[in-house]
């Protein structure tokens, strides 16, 4: 399978526990993208990698919140001091190298619970 | 004021018929138009895309684009109930390389 994989595909903490999510894009993307979504809402953007260039973070990115793609290949995304109200589904998505098209392929997704 | 809207739905249609699926967006620089598909539980699947005005068909499945009425429309022709799922309309607004979601319209195919 050669589309975008995460992990783990589920995750249940405790409130103030850190976690780390995984993201492996498509092996010839180079542009890689955090959403949040919560029920009943569309995927909120969250942060946007060029390569291994963070290029963009939404204001919804509290400073509890880090992303890094150290070596412009996986990505990963950590929580500090969870929050009861950062339980969501977690999702990274990948975009094609060069071109016009903003098509972007999403893995399936981090479902965190914080409990 | 959300810069994609979209009825939440649901929207039940009986089987076989014509699903139509509506977007408005608020950014009049956005030039290209998403929807995807989500099952509960699961990810956003990219099922159409369109960058100018008109129709574009892709087997069961045609988008609409109106730009001077920032209008974007999903039809689902001969509908199944497995094409029950919400459908999700995205548009690259809202800043440098970022697309931006509606919240969804919830499809309900009755057999």
């Amino acid at each position: 399978d050669t589309g975008v994989s995460q992990d783990p595909r589920h995750k249940i903490t405790k409130r103030g526990q850190n976690v780390t999510f995984r993201c492996d894009p498509i092996s010839e993307h180079n542009r890689l993208y955090w959403y949040r979504q919560t029920l009943g809402q569309g995927p909120e953007f969250l942060t946007y990698f060029q390569n291994e260039a963070q290029l963009e973070k939404s204001r919804l990115l509290s400073d509890r919140f880090s992303a890094e793609r150290p070596k412009g290949s996986f990505s990963t995304l950590e929580i500090q001091r969870t929050e009861q109200g950062d339980s969501a589904m977690y999702l990274c998505a990948s975009r094609p190298t060069g071109g016009a098209s903003h098509e972007q392929y999403f893995g399936p997704g981090t479902r965190l619970t914080v409990t | 004021q959300k810069e994609v809207e979209q009825n939440s739905g649901p929207l039940s249609v009986p089987e076989g018929a014509i699903a139509s699926l509506n977007c408005t967006y608020s950014d009049r620089g956005s030039q290209s138009f998403f929807w995807y598909r989500q099952y509960s539980g699961k990810s956003p699947e990219l099922i159409m895309s369109i960058y100018s005005n008109g129709d574009k068909e892709d087997g069961r499945f045609t988008a609409q684009l109106n730009k001077a009425s920032q209008y974007v429309s999903l039809l689902i022709r001969d509908s199944q109930p497995s094409d029950s799922a919400t459908y999700l309309c995205a548009s690259d607004s809202g800043g440098y390389q970022k697309v931006t979601f509606g919240t969804g319209t919830k499809l309900q195919v009755i057999p």
